[in-house]
This record gives structure tokens, C-alpha cells and sequence, in this order.
């Protein structure tokens, strides 16, 4: 079946601008969690959805950053006011249910000149 | 918080070789899980073993083994019989039982596979 898809796979963006990036989970997952993976570390986590509520938030870095997930399916984090240090690869998740081994989709590196 | 710590930035071996690679980590926690993910240049985190904390015995899956040492806090990866396909980043990451169980990811190791 399918797996986890993030679109765009690249995103190169001015600084200041607004930015989506989209995460369509395995089908029937109801856990879904962002990270983000700067250069040569590894990822660290930013938020989690249980269904259509974001269950644990502490990972976004400040409130330029919000996540949504309407229908408990596909989910959107937007960056506001994007900076330069925004720039790195976010990563989304997907499991069966909270407990169950996440899968990772290809990632969006973001690019903010 | 959960910490995890890999202190081999590279490693380099010849193809068919075994490889051992270390990870340590920092918790009071006494029940979570830890596992080892593989970062090939696409980009996608691949599962590569998982190991429940309560389990004496130690996990594997092919030709990968890990040697868990609870009291010590260390959690390594023992590839054998390396391929060509095993190169790629390779990422310790912890995970807690409650809450969110997201998982905490260590810096990494780049691994390298000589043919």
C-alpha cells in the first residue's frame, strides 16, 4: 500500500514569506507527528495529532509555527514570517495508533534564502 | 528529559565485515522502548530494530543484532556481514511509554560500506 507522503519534496522560500507543507499519513493511521531535521542532527520532534487534536505541542519552537490536521487525516504545518534558521528537513509520521512503530515520509527540505 | 548520545560521528568498514555501532542514552524512565533507524540519501527513515526495555533478551532481525545493557543505559547495533545497501545515517532514538511517545533521536552515525 501506499506510505507517507509529504509534498513538496523541495521548498525554497524568501525570508519573511509564508509557507505550507503537507503530510498525507498511511491510510486509517490515526497518530501523526511532525519533526524537524536540521543539518547533521537528527530529528527532533515538534508536534503529534491524535485524530483531528493536537494531543502535545511542546515541540514547535515558538508561535511562527502551527499545525492542523481538520479531518484526522492529512495534515498542513504552516511557518509564518519564515527565517533563515527555518531552514531544514521536516519530517511527518504516521502510526496505526499511539505505541505502534511510526513510519516516516521522504521528508520537505525547506530552504529559506 | 530523555536524552540520547551517539559519539561516533562515521564509521567506515569493508563490505562483508561486521560493524558495531553505540548509542547510550539518559532516562528515568523504566519502561520505554529504543530503537535503531537507517537514513539512506532519499531521505526516509527506515525502521531497522526495536527493543522493548521489560525484554531481557536482546532483539534481532537478520543480519542485525543490538546489545542492550538497561543498567548501563547503552543500546548498540551490530550489522554482519555488512552489504553495499547499508550504507546510509543510522539513528539511535528513545521513546517513553506515556504521553505522546514520540520518539528522541540521537545526532547519528554516517556509515559507509567500501566495496
Amino acid at each position: 500500500g501506499a506510505g507517507v507522503s509529504q509534498t513538496p519534496s523541495n521548498k525554497v522560500t524568501e525570508k519573511g514569506k509564508y509557507v505550507e507543507l503537507r503530510c498525507d499519513p498511511i491510510s486509517g493511521h490515526t497518530a501523526l507527528y511532525w519533526y524537524r531535521q536540521s543539518l547533521g542532527q537528527g530529528p527532533e520532534f515538534l508536534i503529534y495529532f491524535q485524530g483531528t487534536g493536537a494531543a502535545d505541542d511542546s515541540g514547535l519552537p515558538n508561535d511562527r509555527f502551527f499545525a492542523v490536521r481538520p479531518e484526522g487525516s492529512v495534515s498542513t504545518l504552516k511557518i509564518q514570517r519564515t527565517e533563515r534558521g527555518d531552514s531544514a528537513v521536516y519530517l511527518c509520521a504516521s502510526s496505526l495508533f499511539r505505541g505502534n512503530e511510526q513510519y516516516f515520509g521522504p521528508g520537505t527540505r525547506l530552504t529559506v534564502t | 528529559a530523555q536524552t540520547v548520545t551517539q559519539s561516533q560521528p562515521e564509521m567506515s568498514v569493508q563490505e562483508a565485515e561486521t560493524v558495531t555501532l553505540s548509542c547510550t542514552y539518559d532516562t528515568s524512565e523504566s519502561n520505554y522502548y529504543l530503537f535503531w533507524y537507517k537514513q539512506p540519501p532519499s531521505r526516509q527513515m527506515i525502521l531497522v530494530i526495536r527493543q522493548e526495555a521489560y525484554k531481557q533478551q536482546n532483539a534481532t532481525e537478520n543480519r542485525f543484532s543490538v546489545n542492550f545493557q538497561k543498567a548501563a543505559k547503552s543500546f548498540s547495533l551490530k550489522i554482519s556481514d555488512s552489504q553495499l545497501g547499508d550504507t546510509a545515517m543510522y539513528f539511535c532514538a528513545f521513546m517513553k511509554l506515556e504521553g505522546a511517545q514520540k520518539l528522541v533521536f540521537g545526532q547519528g552515525t554516517r556509515l559507509t560500506i567500501n566495496p
